[in-house]
């Protein structure tokens, strides 16, 4: 069974960078047909795509946050990370790690990590 | 960006009641659409991909249908712990985007 697991500060200053790993377990971050992505949820609100890697290193990431996002791959480590810089308070919110199954019919994000919260206050 | 509305934003039905919510999408996504179900404090959790085919290990009160511009994730005979928040999600084009939500209330 796949296990993703976030990590990561709590609590990060604006203006700063927000890092956070995303650990695999349970199968290999190198395998074909899988992205592996992150999504933001701000507190009461929806659902927003971040960005995606392969395991190749190539990236494809939302053109709202694009200029400030880079997303990274460790294959030795099984592990994914998400660097987002300048944040602001706009940026508070549970952030996930998932994996993408870009399969041909079955594309689709069928795990989740748990969700960590991430805010922005000096 | 494709756009994806759902509707209605807010839906309270009864045990039992047959529940329907219906995604729409800016332009057409051929049927590269998921359904997600999300309880309070939990991750999402995958429940149909490809429009209609249902998730390993989901009740099969839940079904899917749609192609094109429209969707719909249906709810046969409502559960009580099918109390949740419903998404919709674009995997047709970058960026992937998700549907605004649809909270359902178990009356």
């Amino acid at each position: 069974q796949v296990q993703l697991q976030e990590s990561g500060p709590g609590l990060v200053k604006p203006s700063q960078t927000l890092s956070l790993t995303c650990t695999v377990s349970g199968g290999s971050i190198s395998s074909d047909s899988y992205y592996w992505s992150w999504i933001r949820q701000p507190a009461g609100k929806g659902l927003e795509w971040i960005g995606r890697i392969y395991t190749s290193g190539s990236t494809n990431y939302n053109p709202s946050l694009k200029s400030r996002v880079t997303i990274s791959v460790d294959t030795s480590k099984n592990q994914f990370s998400l660097r987002l810089s300048s944040v602001t308070a706009a940026d508070t919110a549970v952030y996930y790690c998932a994996r993408y199954n870009a399969g041909q019919h079955r594309r689709s994000f069928d795990y989740w990590g748990q969700g960590t919260l991430v805010t922005v206050s000096s | 960006d494709i756009q994806l509305t759902q509707s209605p934003s807010f839906l309270s039905a009864s045990v039992g009641d047959r529940v329907t919510i219906t995604c729409r999408a800016s332009q057409g996504i051929s049927s590269y659409l998921a359904w997600y179900q999300q309880k309070p404090g939990k991750a999402p959790k995958l429940l149909i991909y490809a429009a209609f085919t249902l998730q390993s290990g989901v009740p099969s009160r839940f079904s899917g249908s749609g192609s094109g511009t429209e969707f719909t994730l249906t709810i046969s005979s409502l559960q009580p712990e099918d109390l949740a928040t419903y998404y919709c999600q674009q995997l047709n084009s970058y960026p992937i985007t998700f549907g605004q939500g649809t909270r359902l209330e178990i009356k």
